[in-house]
């Protein structure tokens, strides 16, 4: 099973408008990181947030966590055509190791 | 500083065949994980190096392998390839197990045929 899975899969929004993808995951943690990644190619690490951080911004990207609910939440403000890519929440399975990931959430932000 | 380089960029191998792909860390990266993401999934984690140990692995069977070498750079081995091995595999480098995150590469498309 898989330790992260976002939501919705598919996002289509229009330049401009605001987007929010969430991630819910199923053990406890001590970070969860967000990825992008552009049409078959790498990913490019956007942002990580500690276990014992609410919620944490980088630019447009505003990202929140509940550990509680064990559930994130990735904003991006302003969505540009440059934005259009798959979305990837990722916790650590164990502390210090490696990244498990869901389906991602494929954003298309038209202009 | 240099991000994290793979090679070779494609490769086509018929099945039952042996491939090696390579990995170059991140200046002062430590340790690298290996992902295989077939088309319209996400990554599936393969292994991850620390300092020339492996200290994790995926659910992959032991055709798979990889080395890490003393300046943390990796290979991934698979022996006996099967059409499903076809993929994009990416290598990932970081510092002390991905206290602050990995850096990616653009990746090794594998097409077995």
């Amino acid at each position: 099973s898989q330790q992260g899975e976002e939501d919705p899969q598919a996002l289509s929004i229009q330049e401009g408008e605001n987007a929010t993808m969430n991630c819910s995951y199923k053990t406890s943690i001590n970070n969860l990181q967000w990825y992008r990644q552009n049409s078959g190619r790498g990913l490019v690490h956007l942002i990580l947030i500690r276990s014992n951080e609410r919620e944490k911004h980088s630019g447009r990207l505003r990202v929140t966590l509940d550990t509680s609910k064990k559930s994130s939440s990735l904003l991006i403000t302003a969505s540009r055509a440059a934005d259009t890519a798959s979305y990837f929440c990722a916790p650590p399975l164990q502390a210090g190791t490696a990244l498990i990931f869901g389906k991602g959430t494929t954003l298309s932000v038209s202009s | 500083e240099t991000g994290v380089t793979q090679s070779p960029t494609h490769l086509i191998k018929t099945r039952g065949q042996q491939v090696t792909l390579r990995c170059s860390s991140q200046s002062g990266h430590n340790t690298v994980s290996w992902y295989q993401q077939a088309l319209g999934q996400g990554p599936q984690f393969i292994f991850q190096y620390y300092r020339e140990e492996e200290n994790g692995r995926g659910n992959f069977p032991p055709r798979f392998s990889g080395l890490q070498f003393p300046n943390y750079s990796s290979e991934l081995n698979v022996n006996a390839l099967e059409l499903d091995d076809s993929a994009l595999y990416l290598c990932a480098s970081s510092l002390d197990q991905g206290i602050y995150g990995y850096t990616f590469g653009s990746g090794t498309r594998l097409t077995v045929v």
